[in-house]
This record gives structure tokens, C-alpha cells and sequence, in this order.
């Protein structure tokens, strides 16, 4: 079974350039979280969608990220503009189910972020 | 007070020690507890759940304290294999929001 897919790997932008990243979870997970790890540090939840629906975005910082699950399937995180200290690796992860019980998160290879 | 706190790392041992990490959370309405295993620029991978009475899974030891909200990881003759970093992990009953600590480098030597 395919894990967590995410894009790119890697992708080193300049400060106030938008960027991107999508990410495919395993397939019949209907819950999809997108983290963000500093250098040294645990993962730290953005954002959570049951299906289409994002229901914990307290995290995201919504004046430059923006992310959508259309479909209820693939997402894509948005940046606009970054920032220097946007540079993290994002991290997606999925599991098979949300709110009243724990399941299993599948994390993904993440991308590594590098804003110069 | 951070919601999950664990040693400072890193920890380096030999192979075939034993060696324990320590982690506390502030937040008493925590209800599930996990410890996570991430290698180099890899991503976080489920390494056991902790459950009250206690749980063992091979060479390793997880141990939960309520009371004491604290939370204990053991691992038994160490392997080189083991060398990575160890990241307690929190949530509460009904929601599916991980909270991670900071983790632990565990470095084992020949």
C-alpha cells in the first residue's frame, strides 16, 4: 500500500516568493493533517480536514497560509509571500479516522522548506 | 509551561546499554499518549502507545504515571539500529490533535 505522497522534497525559494506543496494521503483516509517542524523541534499542527472540511486551523497563520482539500483527497498548503522564518520542513500526514477516538497518523517525507 | 516536555538530548550510549527517557505534559485532560521514533531528515513513525498499566513491546518499555502526568520510555540492550530521536506525543479523548515534544537524539555507539 502507497504511504503519505507529498511534493516537492525539497524547494528553496527567496523571502516574499509564494510557494506551494501538495500532498496525496493514503488512499481511504479521510482525515488529513499538515505539520510544521523547525530545526530541533516536534512537529506542530497547522491545520486538520475531516474529508473537505478543515475543523482545527487555530495554528495556521492566516494572513500568508492558506491550504484546501477540495475533493476531500489530495491537499496543497500555500505560502504567500514567505518569510525567513518560514524555513521548516511541512509535513503531511493522514489516518482513517478524526474526532472520538485515535487512529494512527501516517506522516509523510515532508518538504523541506528554505526561504533565503 | 510547555504542554509536553522531555529530556535534552542528545543521549549517547553504548550498544547493549539500557537507557531511559523521561517526558511530562501540563495538560491533565490528556487522555492518549505515544511515543514516536523519527531517524535523520526522515518523518515520525509510530513506535508504541502508552497505556496506563503499563505496556511492553520487545526491548521496549513504555510506563504512563497520571497522577504524576509523566510519561517514561525504556529501552533494553541497545541496538546501533536505535539511534534516532524520541518524540512523546499527547492528545486528548475525542481529539485527533497530536501535541509532540521537543524529542530526544538517542546515539548509540559500537
Amino acid at each position: 500500500e502507497a504511504g503519505v505522497v507529498q511534493s516537492p522534497r525539497y524547494k528553496i525559494i527567496e523571502k516574499k516568493q509564494p510557494v506551494a506543496f501538495w500532498c496525496n494521503p493514503i488512499s481511504g483516509h479521510n482525515t488529513l493533517y499538515w505539520y510544521r517542524q523547525n530545526l530541533g523541534q516536534g512537529p506542530e499542527l497547522l491545520i486538520r480536514y475531516e474529508n473537505e472540511e478543515a475543523v482545527d486551523d487555530s495554528q495556521l497563520p492566516k494572513d500568508r497560509f492558506s491550504a484546501e482539500r477540495l475533493k476531500g483527497v489530495d491537499s496543497t498548503l500555500k505560502i504567500q509571500p514567505a518569510e525567513l522564518g518560514d524555513s521548516a520542513v511541512y509535513l503531511c500526514a493522514s489516518s482513517s479516522s478524526g474526532t472520538g477516538g485515535f487512529y494512527e497518523q501516517y506522516f509523510g517525507p515532508g518538504t523541506r522548506l528554505t526561504v533565503t | 509551561r510547555k504542554e509536553v516536555e522531555q529530556d535534552p538530548g542528545p543521549f549517547n550510549v553504548p550498544e547493549g546499554a539500557t537507557v531511559a527517557f523521561n517526558c511530562t505534559y501540563s495538560n491533565s485532560a490528556s487522555q492518549s499518549f505515544f511515543w514516536y521514533r523519527q531517524d535523520c531528515r526522515k518523518e515520525p513513525k509510530l513506535l508504541m502507545s502508552v497505556y496506563s498499566s503499563g505496556n511492553e513491546d520487545g526491548r521496549f518499555t513504555a510506563q504512563l504515571n497520571r497522577a504524576s502526568q509523566y510519561i517514561s520510555l525504556l529501552i533494553r540492550d541497545s541496538k546501533l539500529s536505535d539511534s534516532a530521536t524520541y518524540l512523546c506525543v499527547v492528545n486528548k479523548m475525542g481529539y485527533s490533535t497530536l501535541t509532540f515534544g521537543k524529542g530526544t537524539m538517542l546515539l548509540v555507539s559500537p
